[in-house]
């Protein structure tokens, strides 16, 4: 079945740049997502690709996706304590039901 | 405003009760999704439902119904015969569940708490 992986923490300096990266099994996919939640909070879709793109930018948001490798990755640029959340990357896979595999999580932390 | 609503925020139960945990948007989506969420383990879907009278298992469907009876409502039955049910629950909608792009928005989460 699909299988999306992602590391369970990354921690960086307010300013710095973050890069959350993905691996995922499913070769078909044709959306890939990132979703960002707050502290007790539901899922908030931050970004997507569409499989047939290599990089997307969105104001402080870069995905790259390396379908060869089935790599994601999401870099913000001057990261700051808002930021700081669980980012989930998502893939959708094609199909009579368009179903939505998640990881399992990156938890950001930004340290002032 | 459009949205989805999830209620209550927190939920307590006695092991062997069924507890009903409640969901509805208003964005006339067709698509609706409970998850649940367990620390380390991400999202784990439990039951979707593309249509209005239609729902379909997902991957740990055991211990848990659901009915969508309308457009807007899709509760999630949480049963005795849920072994572990101390989670975070997560309803979600799409426009519709079919190829496209399967963008879902998600209500705040309910945490249900095992005594």
């Amino acid at each position: 079945g699909e299988d999306v992986e992602q590391s369970l923490f990354l921690s960086v300096r307010e300013g710095d740049s973050s890069v959350i990266n993905c691996t995922y099994t499913d070769s078909s996919s044709t959306y890939l997502y990132w979703y960002k939640q707050e502290p007790g909070a539901g899922l908030q879709l931050l970004t997507y690709i569409f499989s047939n793109m290599d990089m997307k930018q969105d104001q402080r948001l870069t995905v790259l996706l390396n379908k060869k490798d089935k790599h994601l990755s999401l870099r913000i640029a001057d990261t700051q304590t808002g930021d700081s959340a669980i980012y989930f990357c998502a893939e959708g896979g094609t199909g009579g039901y368009q179903k939505v595999t998640f990881g399992t999580g990156t938890k950001l932390q930004v340290i002032p | 405003d459009g949205g989805i609503t999830q209620s209550p925020k927190y939920l307590f139960r006695k092991e062997g009760q069924n507890v009903t945990l409640s969901c509805e948007q208003n964005l006339n989506h067709d698509a609706m999704y409970w998850y649940r969420q367990d620390p380390g383990q991400g999202l784990r879907l439990i039951y979707y439902s593309q249509i209005v009278n239609d729902f379909q298992k997902g991957d740990i469907a055991e211990g848990y119904s659901v009915s969508r009876e309308k457009k807007e409502s899709f509760p999630l039955t949480v049963t005795s015969a849920q072994k572990n049910p101390t989670a975070f629950y997560l309803c979600a909608s799409s426009i519709f569940g079919l190829a496209g792009n399967n963008e879902q928005f998600f209500g705040p989460g309910t945490r249900l708490t095992v005594l």
